[in-house]
């Protein structure tokens, strides 16, 4: 299996609302990431984790919360968003050692904030 | 702040003809370039890494240290190579990457 899924595809919810993405992979690898990408922009970095381990959170406001129960998943809580979170929701993994290693990108999930 | 800038947002060449994609970088110590291909209603995919020196669909970049260039380059363009490319850099590890802002590629017949 060498790929990321990422559930759900779509999700559009409001913004009182609790949500969750889910992102999967089965390669071994131990660093996985959630970046955001607002349309015809790059993709941002937001949370990677490094065996397990939070390692790098760049600023991303608290109404966000990864997780990462166990090496092969990775969730990303939602709660009390704001219109201007809409976007694509991409996780990505990498083996995490060792040079020039690649990362490895799911679908990403379309996020829409009433 | 590290840096990867790509100048042209849109590039559109004749089939036939060759093709660069522009990237320079800016990063503290010896970053780990990659180029990313986004065709479209696909995912983002891995197209090269510079440490292996490697052509893949007929593309190959050449890291210049002395220029902090990492330039996309094929010879022949193909209808199949329209695309978004971004070129990202990383610190290497569990490091996250910093894309460029992507050059949209069109292949014109």
């Amino acid at each position: 299996d060498t790929e990321v899924t990422q559930t759900p595809k779509h999700l559009v919810m409001g913004m009182t609302n609790k949500k969750s993405l889910k992102c999967e992979q089965h390669m071994g690898h131990r660093a996985m990431y959630w970046y955001k990408q607002k349309a015809k922009k790059p993709p941002e970095l937001m949370f990677v984790y490094s065996y397990e381990k939070l390692s790098i959170n760049e600023s991303v406001p608290s109404r966000f919360s990864p997780e990462c129960p166990n090496s092969s998943l990775l969730n990303l809580h939602l709660h009390a968003l704001q219109p201007e979170d809409s976007a694509l929701y991409l996780c990505a993994s990498s083996q995490g050692w060792g040079i020039n290693q690649p990362q490895h990108f799911g679908d990403g999930t379309r996020l829409s904030i009433l | 702040a590290q840096r990867v800038t790509q100048p042209e947002k849109l590039l559109s060449v004749f089939k036939g003809a060759p093709v660069e994609l522009k990237c320079n970088y800016s990063y503290s110590g010896s970053p780990e370039l990659f180029w990313y291909v986004q065709y479209s209603r696909q995912r983002l995919q891995l197209l090269l890494r510079h440490i292996s020196r490697e052509s893949i669909k007929g593309f190959t970049a050449d890291l210049n240290k002395g220029e902090t260039s990492f330039h996309l380059k094929k010879p022949f363009a193909q209808e199949e190579d329209s695309a978004m490319y971004y070129c990202a850099a990383s610190g290497g590890g569990a490091d996250g990457l910093t894309f460029g802002k992507g050059t949209h590629l069109i292949i014109q017949p």
